[in-house]
């Protein structure tokens, strides 16, 4: 089983600032097989990133993510007040499929 | 746009087993592979079972023998069987379309295992 860490735990930023996430993979990740979710208070996860790298529909160009391997980075470049949420990330490289344990963005 | 909207008990005592519909609107659930995923209150999330069809189905070795899911093409839903419910079984459950990224969920359904 593949384990995904994410730091840090929790990040503390003002809007306007950029975030900078980190979800490290206890194996190699093969073809990049990871995927990034937003999620807020009450709801369910939002697919932002798929692939490493990809968008998903809708998602604003603020949001990239990058890495291979084993790590992997999710970062906002500047932060609007709905971006202040928990975001996980997760593997699709092999079975069982596995979640990061999140890293919450809060404001600062 | 398709829609995914869960169902279930609410509250299941231990022991027992809990059931989960999954009812998808907006488009055939033929073609694609669908997956269910929980969340303990105030925890990450857990991966528990996809499935497109009998011969395509996988689950995550800690429910394995506890589980099992399933695709009801007349009714367009997808469902969940998860047998020997105990405390830590409480839990949100999502639906979700996909089985690699899911690019899709519901809003899920919370399920307390209590007496």
């Amino acid at each position: 089983e593949i384990v995904l860490t994410q730091s840090p735990g929790t990040l503390s930023l003002s809007p306007g600032e950029r975030a900078t996430l980190s979800c490290r993979a206890s194996q190699s990740v093969s073809s990049n097989y990871l995927a990034w979710y937003q999620q807020k208070p009450g709801q369910a996860p939002r697919p932002l990133i798929y692939g490493a790298s990809n968008r998903a529909t809708g998602i604003p160009d603020r949001f990239s993510g990058s890495g291979s391997g084993t790590d992997f980075t999710l970062t906002i470049s500047r932060l609007e007040p709905e971006d202040f949420a928990v975001y996980y990330c997760q593997q699709y490289s092999s079975s069982p499929r596995t979640f990061g344990q999140g890293t919450k963005v809060e404001i600062k | 746009q398709v829609q995914l909207q869960e169902s279930g008990p609410g509250l299941v005592k231990p022991s027992e087993t809990l059931s989960l519909t999954c009812i998808v609107s907006g488009g055939s659930i033929s073609g694609y592979y669908w997956t269910w995923i929980r969340q303990p209150p105030g925890k990450g999330l857990e991966w528990i079972a996809y499935t497109k069809k009998t011969a395509n189905t996988d689950y995550n070795p800690s429910l394995k023998s506890r589980v099992t899911i399933s695709l009801d093409t007349s009714k367009n839903q997808v469902s969940l069987s998860l047998t020997s419910v105990t405390a830590a079984d409480t839990a949100v459950y999502y639906c979700a379309r996909g089985h690699y990224d899911f690019n899709l969920w519901g809003q899920g359904t919370l399920v307390t295992v209590s007496s």
